[in-house]
C-alpha cells in the first residue's frame, strides 16, 4: 500500500465549477500536510499547508480528518489557468523531514 | 532570480557513463533536498542535508548516487554508472524551517531532466 493515495484522475471539470479531490495517508504518525499544484513538466509549487482546523486561500479550500487519515482540497468556481496536477504531500515528523508525496491527480479545466 | 535553480537542465547521456547536478538552495536556507520524479508519479525522496551534513538517505540512493554540500550552500548529485531506470527528472528543494519542529516549507527548483540512452 502506498504510504499516500490519491485518485489520478483525469477530473474534466467545465469552467466556473466546483471541484474536490481526495488523499488518503497509511501512517498516523504523519505531523505536516500540504497540497503542491505541479504543471506539466515543471517543478511542484506550494498551494498550501493543510492545518487541522481546516483553511481556505481564496477559492481554495483544504481539511484535514486526523481520525480518518484523509486530506481535502476544494477548489470553486475554476479556472482554466487552474489546469495542473495536484499533489497531496506529508511529512512523517518522527525525526524525518522527507516529503512524501502522492502520484497527483490531474485536473483538466475546460472552457 | 532568488529562487532554487539547478544545472544542467537536461541531461542526455549513454549508459555506463557517469553524470553530476548542481543545485543552488534560496540563500541562507540551511535545508537542502534532492527528489527523484519519473512520468505519472509524485517526486520520491533520494536524501536531505542540513548545513554541510547528510542527515537522510533514501534506499532509492543506491551506491552509484552519491550526494555532497561541502560548503553548506550549493549541493551537487553524481550518478555513476548510469543506467535506464535512472531516467526521471531529479529535482532539489531548500527550507529554511523552525529549528526542529515538524516538516517547514520546501521550495522546489525547475529540475534536471536525465535521459538515459
Amino acid at each position: 500500500r502506498k504510504e499516500v493515495e490519491q485518485d489520478p484522475g483525469p477530473f474534466n471539470v467545465p469552467e466556473g465549477a466546483t471541484v474536490a479531490f481526495n488523499c488518503t495517508y497509511s501512517n498516523s504518525a504523519s505531523q505536516s500536510f500540504f497540497w503542491y499544484r505541479q504543471d506539466c513538466r515543471k517543478e511542484p509549487k506550494l498551494l498550501m499547508s493543510v492545518y487541522s482546523s481546516g483553511n481556505e486561500d481564496g477559492r481554495f479550500t483544504a481539511q484535514l480528518n486526523r481520525a480518518s487519515q484523509y486530506i481535502s482540497l476544494l477548489i470553486r468556481d475554476s479556472k482554466l489557468s487552474d489546469s495542473a496536477t495536484y499533489l497531496c504531500v506529508v511529512n512523517i515528523y518522527t525525526g524525518r523531514r522527507a516529503l512524501t508525496f502522492g502520484s497527483g491527480t490531474r485536473l483538466q479545466v475546460q472552457p | 532570480d532568488t529562487g532554487v535553480s539547478q544545472d544542467p537542465r537536461h541531461k542526455i547521456t549513454k549508459r555506463g557513463q557517469n553524470v553530476t547536478f548542481r543545485c543552488d538552495p534560496i540563500s541562507e536556507h540551511n535545508r537542502l533536498y534532492w527528489y527523484r520524479q519519473t512520468l505519472g508519479q509524485g517526486p520520491e525522496f533520494l536524501t536531505y542535508f542540513q548545513n554541510e551534513a547528510q542527515l537522510e538517505k533514501s534506499r532509492l540512493l543506491s551506491d552509484r548516487f552519491s550526494a555532497e554540500r561541502p560548503k553548506g550552500s550549493f549541493s551537487t548529485l553524481e550518478i555513476q554508472r548510469t543506467e535506464q531506470g535512472d531516467s526521471a527528472m531529479y529535482l532539489c528543494a531548500s527550507s529554511s524551517g523552525p529549528g526542529q519542529g515538524a516538516g517547514d516549507t520546501q521550495y522546489f527548483g525547475p529540475g534536471t531532466r536525465l535521459t538515459v540512452l
